[in-house]
């Protein structure tokens, strides 16, 4: 059955650090997202995307961060200088169409911020 | 308002036991209803998708929503120490593109 992959599965990155989170959603699916869960809480919405652009992003979502589809199969989430705060699993999933049909996660990257 | 409220447990069962996980929510634009589950160190899996009120079984499982109560229920028959894992139910708005919201999770053991 197709999945979600995301790599890597752990990134340990210095505070103040540039970080590159990368999925690469199922093949014929259209939306991406992009949600994190920090350790203990609830998984939260970052952002989404559709046809090159984001639908909705949350407040989580500040300039800090940026997503982009660089090519036909990989998606991917940037943090430009990442805080302590930001530590937790990133998880990337994908949508063949809008929420008529469910939302497939991959199992995420771990980020460690030191 | 967009919360989902959900009993974390820990919920402990004996083997073969029905299991009854729910969740609240406050938001009745809600339209779609899912419950994943998730494995320690995994990303969450789907486990039931269910489009407004009813119920929908798939084997072992059965979901159920209740739009006028704002409730949802997934219920587990004849529970497996395989089921034991966090189970988390999640909302959607009839707008595509937009995001899922979670409850915190359930964390079910089943012991054999």
């Amino acid at each position: 059955e197709p999945e979600v992959t995301q790599t890597p599965s752990h990134q340990v990155t210095q505070m103040g650090q540039e970080v590159i989170l990368r999925c690469v959603p199922i093949s014929n699916h259209l939306y991406f997202y992009w949600y994190r869960q920090i350790l203990g809480q609830k998984v939260e919405f970052l952002v989404s995307f559709y046809n090159n652009e984001i639908s909705e992003k949350s407040e989580i979502f500040d300039d800090q961060f940026s997503v982009e589809r660089p090519d036909g199969s990989n998606f991917t989430l940037k943090i430009r200088s990442t805080k302590l705060e930001d530590s937790a699993m990133y998880f990337c999933a994908s949508a063949r169409t809008g929420n008529d049909q469910p939302q497939h996660f991959g199992d995420g990257t771990r980020l460690s911020i030191l | 308002q967009k919360e989902v409220e959900q009993d974390p447990g820990p919920l402990s069962v004996p083997e073969g036991a029905i299991v009854s996980l729910n969740c609240t929510y406050s938001n009745s634009a809600f339209q779609y209803f899912m419950w994943y589950r998730q494995y320690s160190r995994k990303g969450p899996e789907l486990l039931m998708y269910t489009y407004s009120s009813g119920n929908k079984e798939d084997g072992r499982f059965t979901a159920q929503v209740d739009k006028s109560s704002k409730y949802i229920s997934l219920f587990i028959r004849d529970s497996q120490p395989s089921d034991s894992a966090t189970y988390l139910c999640a909302m959607g708005f009839n707008q595509a593109g937009t995001a899922l919201i979670f409850g915190k999770g359930t964390t079910l053991s089943v012991s054999s």
